[in-house]
């Protein structure tokens, strides 16, 4: 099974700020990398499909880059609502796997 | 609206048995796969099992092969998960999702249903 693991695990940062969150995979998957943020007491929502493809409704201060193994979820100005948990997630032959997630804590 | 809504979470004792069901809105179901995600508690997600849009490719994940089955009825917008051999770890906030169109990822999330195995 493809391993996926985010850094940091933790991030603390303050409203305005740009904040980068690492996903690497045990594999290559090509651009095959989706990322959700997640509010507590909610389902996550998809945010990015094809490691940089904007999902509809989402603001573009979201971006992500990368291919292969190596990947990164990049929020330009950070805003009150992003403060929560984003979670990487990777598909590869019918099998899905999410990274460990990473929390955006307020500094 | 594209809507996706759980039911049939409970507590269950270990070894028991559920079905989870997932109602499906506002897009033309019998065009997607279906997924179910489970989230045990303070974890991250965990990809559970995977129907195609016509019910003729089932996968699942290693840790729940054999015990969980999928399912899905397309004439009434709704897919199935019979859970059998229930075990503590499968204890979690299980979601249901539309998967995206050739994506590899999960478009809609319903709110989930939690499942407790306890004794």
């Amino acid at each position: 099974d493809i391993q996926m693991t985010q850094s940091p695990s933790t991030l603390s940062a303050s409203v305005g700020d740009r904040v980068t969150i690492t996903c690497r995979a045990s594999q290559s998957i090509g651009v095959w990398l989706a990322w959700y943020q997640q509010r507590p007491g909610n389902a996550p929502k998809l945010l990015i499909y094809w490691a940089s493809t904007l999902q509809s409704g989402v603001p573009s201060r979201f971006s992500g880059s990368g291919s292969g193994t190596e990947f990164t979820l990049t929020i330009s100005s950070l805003q009150p609502d992003d403060f929560a948990t984003y979670y990487c997630q990777q598909y590869n032959a019918y099998s899905w796997t999410f990274g460990q997630g990473t929390k955006v804590e307020m500094k | 609206q594209v809507q996706l809504v759980e039911s049939g979470g409970g507590v269950v004792q270990p070894g028991g048995s559920l079905r989870l069901s997932c109602a499906a809105s506002g897009f033309i179901f019998s065009d997607r796969g279906m997924q179910w995600v489970r989230q045990p508690p303070g974890k991250g997600p965990e990809w559970v099992a995977f129907i195609e849009y016509d019910g003729s490719k089932k996968y699942y994940a290693d840790s729940v092969k054999g015990r969980f089955t999928i399912s899905r009825d397309n004439s009434k917008n709704t897919v199935h998960l019979e859970m059998n051999s229930l075990r503590a770890e499968d204890t979690a906030v299980f979601y249901c999702a539309k998967g995206g169109l050739s994506t590899g990822s999960f478009e809609i999330w319903g709110q989930g249903t939690m499942v407790t195995v306890s004794s």
